[in-house]
């Protein structure tokens, strides 16, 4: 059973456009969420993170926001640019697991076009 | 700090054989953890550490086995390989700290079981 999906396999944008990214949930003790960033050949880096008392974080271009009624988060990049073309995968945690796992969705991979 | 290492970069192993896939990081960190990573499967646990000494299972621990001996080590044994367990093998760590769920991950090893 997939706890965290990311149902859009791929996304594709203009340079200069918004991306926004998309994922669900299914487990509600999930209470602190990651976006990670993977190019090819390397491990994930770490993007940006939100834990569920807020419904929005914002670093720079890029903002994530919560929707815990839903069970849905999503990153938001503005603008985007050619440099951000990569995979993302959401990443969820709870605080009841307090070995701090995380479990990741499948991925999206955004193409940013110039 | 060189962050997380792995060791190899790319392996290719008949079926049956054994071999260790190395982690190490030099951030003083608690925990360590074991993923791998298959198309339109995003990166599931393997095994993870909360020290020296303690290991448990994560989602898909069948076929590997692991110990941590020492902080900075953490190797995935794999006994017997199957072809099911050609995958993109990542190690991460962090600080295992109340609130602190923010992974540092390695390069990845690539192995590939025929």
């Amino acid at each position: 059973d997939q706890q965290v999906k990311q149902n859009s396999p791929s996304l594709s944008v203009q340079e200069g456009r918004i991306s926004i990214l998309n994922c669900d949930y299914t487990n509600s003790m999930f209470d602190y969420f990651l976006w990670y960033k993977k190019y090819p050949a390397e491990g994930p880096t770490f993007l940006i993170s939100i834990s569920s008392i807020k419904d929005k974080n914002e670093d720079g271009r890029f903002t994530v926001f919560l929707n815990k009624s839903a069970k849905h988060l999503s990153l938001h990049i503005v603008p985007s640019q050619p440099g951000d073309s990569a995979v993302y995968f959401c990443a969820a945690s709870g605080a009841s697991s307090n070995t701090g796992k995380l479990i990741f969705g499948q991925g999206t991979t955004l193409q940013v076009k110039p | 700090n060189a962050g997380v290492t792995q060791t190899p970069k790319f392996q290719v192993l008949k079926t049956g054989q054994s071999m260790t896939l190395q982690c190490a990081q030099d951030m003083n960190h608690e925990y360590m953890s074991w993923y791998r990573q298959d198309p339109g499967m995003g990166l599931r646990l393997i095994h993870y550490s909360v020290g020296a000494g303690i290991t448990d299972q994560g989602e898909v621990p069948n076929g590997y086995n692991v110990s941590r001996s020492t902080t900075e080590d953490f190797p995935l044994r794999l006994l017997s390989a199957a072809p099911s367990q050609t995958s993109v093998y990542f190690c991460a760590s962090r600080l295992y700290r109340v609130g602190t769920y923010e992974q540092y991950f390695g390069p990845g090893t690539r192995l590939t079981v025929t």
